[in-house]
């Protein structure tokens, strides 16, 4: 079974510019979410989505937004980017509503904002 | 407030010492509580969840309701559990609660 994929796997862009990053979830999960992860805050929570409706939010400005397709795959778009956008960026899918609640992640988007 | 406490963000042992990672909780209702880890250049992943009280290559963790507690235990470090350890709350909504994470280190 496919795990979790994440396109691209880096990236650089200039302060100002856009971002979409990508994520296949694992076949059969309906809920993906999305984390921050930097050297200095660690795991930020971004938001998570299931059969294509944001259910939770993080704390993050709205240059963050993001959505789910009707086969579960999600995007993640940053506009007007800013130097410390610069993070890894990690999605995880799961099975929810089943008991199985384990989150399986990608290998993460290294996103540099020069 | 939900909240979950990792409150060391380096620990450094020796191989063949014991090793507790420590974990605080913060919640109203009953916590399903998971450690995660990512090994250097490797993707994070589950280590243990409370629910399967299992032991995964030598870790444990057990629930401490009285304590709000689910530290992470191993009696005797090997080099290769050098790794990020993160301690992850779920809550009802499903939505993962994460501490900031410990970055264990294990000295040959």
């Amino acid at each position: 079974k496919a795990g979790v994929t994440q396109t691209p796997r880096y990236l650089i862009k200039t302060r100002g510019q856009q971002v979409t990053l990508s994520c296949s979830p694992i076949s059969g999960h309906r809920s993906v979410s999305w984390y921050q992860q930097t050297p200095g805050q660690g795991l930020q929570f971004l938001f998570e989505y299931f059969s294509e409706t944001q259910r939770n939010k993080g704390n993050f400005p709205g240059r963050f937004s993001g959505r789910q397709f009707s086969n579960s795959r999600s995007e993640m778009n940053v506009s007007t980017l800013e130097l410390g956008d610069s993070a890894l960026y990690l999605c995880a899918s799961s099975l929810v509503g089943t008991g199985n609640t384990e989150a399986f992640f990608g290998q993460g988007t290294r996103l540099t904002v020069v | 407030a939900q909240r979950v406490t990792q409150p060391e963000k380096l620990l450094s042992v020796f191989k063949g010492a014991p090793v507790e990672l420590k974990c605080n909780y913060s919640y109203s209702g009953s916590p399903e509580l998971f450690w995660y880890v990512q090994y250097s250049r490797q993707r994070l992943q589950l280590l243990l969840r409370h629910i399967s009280r299992e032991s995964i290559k030598g870790f444990t963790a057990d629930l401490n309701k009285g304590e709000t507690s689910f530290h992470l235990k191993k009696p005797f470090a090997q080099e290769e559990d050098s790794a990020m350890y993160y301690c992850a709350l779920r809550d009802s909504n499903y939505q993962l609660i994460w501490g900031a994470g410990t970055k264990l280190i294990i000295k040959p």
